[in-house]
């Protein structure tokens, strides 16, 4: 058990739909990142926050957001959900921002789109 | 901009034999490099990291790698392999000033009895 939970575990929905994603990082850590496991795309980086601030941007779309709140749990946002939209979602934790942090995983979400 | 590469997408090895998995980065700046196993249906776990203090890194489970910037490789290694080690497993690099890690496409190791 990493520390890292995502809830839910599983998700379904249809296209169009709006989806949100939580995630709450490990106690102490101020650095939360989402990443998309996808057959085709492997594991992308999605989106980083430290501390409540957004810290770095991957190859997120605009129908996707995310915010990080002050008890530093975060919720990543789907919305006008598409097929190719279903992948497994990740969010991982560390303590920090720095390069040689570790990132904790959480177990993930997967979501699929009908 | 930096890279990874994993070269297999699928390695078989016998119980008891060794494990290499092999990943090559590109960077225009000192990498920081990870490895990652995950088993089905979960997270990702850290296996070991190179942050510049020593080339031989150990890790959990019996893992080990070595940086070689001539090479730009870190590939990953084990003696012996367990019917436990099955499992998918990622190398990623670090980017600067945020910690962002851009992964490889996988290598799924699968230990025949």
């Amino acid at each position: 058990d990493s520390g890292v939970t995502q809830t839910p575990k599983h998700l379904i929905t249809a296209t169009g739909q709006r989806v949100t994603l939580r995630c709450s990082p490990r106690s102490g850590d101020l650095s939360v990142y989402w990443y998309q496991q996808s057959l085709d795309q492997g594991l992308q980086f999605l989106i980083q926050y430290y501390n409540g601030e957004e810290r770095a941007k991957g190859n997120i779309l605009e129908r996707f957001s995310a915010q990080q709140f002050p008890d530093l749990h975060s919720e990543l946002n789907l919305s006008s959900l598409e097929l190719g939209d279903s992948a497994l979602y990740f969010c991982a934790s560390s303590v920090d921002s720095r390069e040689t942090d570790t990132q904790y995983f959480g177990p993930g979400t997967r979501l699929t789109v009908l | 901009a930096q890279s990874v590469t994993q070269l297999g997408s699928h390695v078989s090895v016998s119980e008891g034999a060794l494990v290499l998995l092999r990943c090559n980065y590109s960077s225009s700046v000192p990498p920081y490099l990870f490895w990652y196993v995950q088993y089905p249906n979960q997270g990702l776990q850290l296996l070991l990291k190179y942050t510049s203090a020593a080339t031989l890194v150990k890790g959990i489970n019996g893992f080990e790698a070595e940086f070689k910037k001539s090479e730009t490789s870190f590939h990953l290694t084990k003696p012996s392999a367990h019917m436990s080690d099955a499992a998918e497993y990622f190398c990623a690099v670090s980017t600067s000033n945020t910690g962002k890690l851009i992964f490889g496409q996988g290598t799924t190791l699968q230990v025949k009895p």
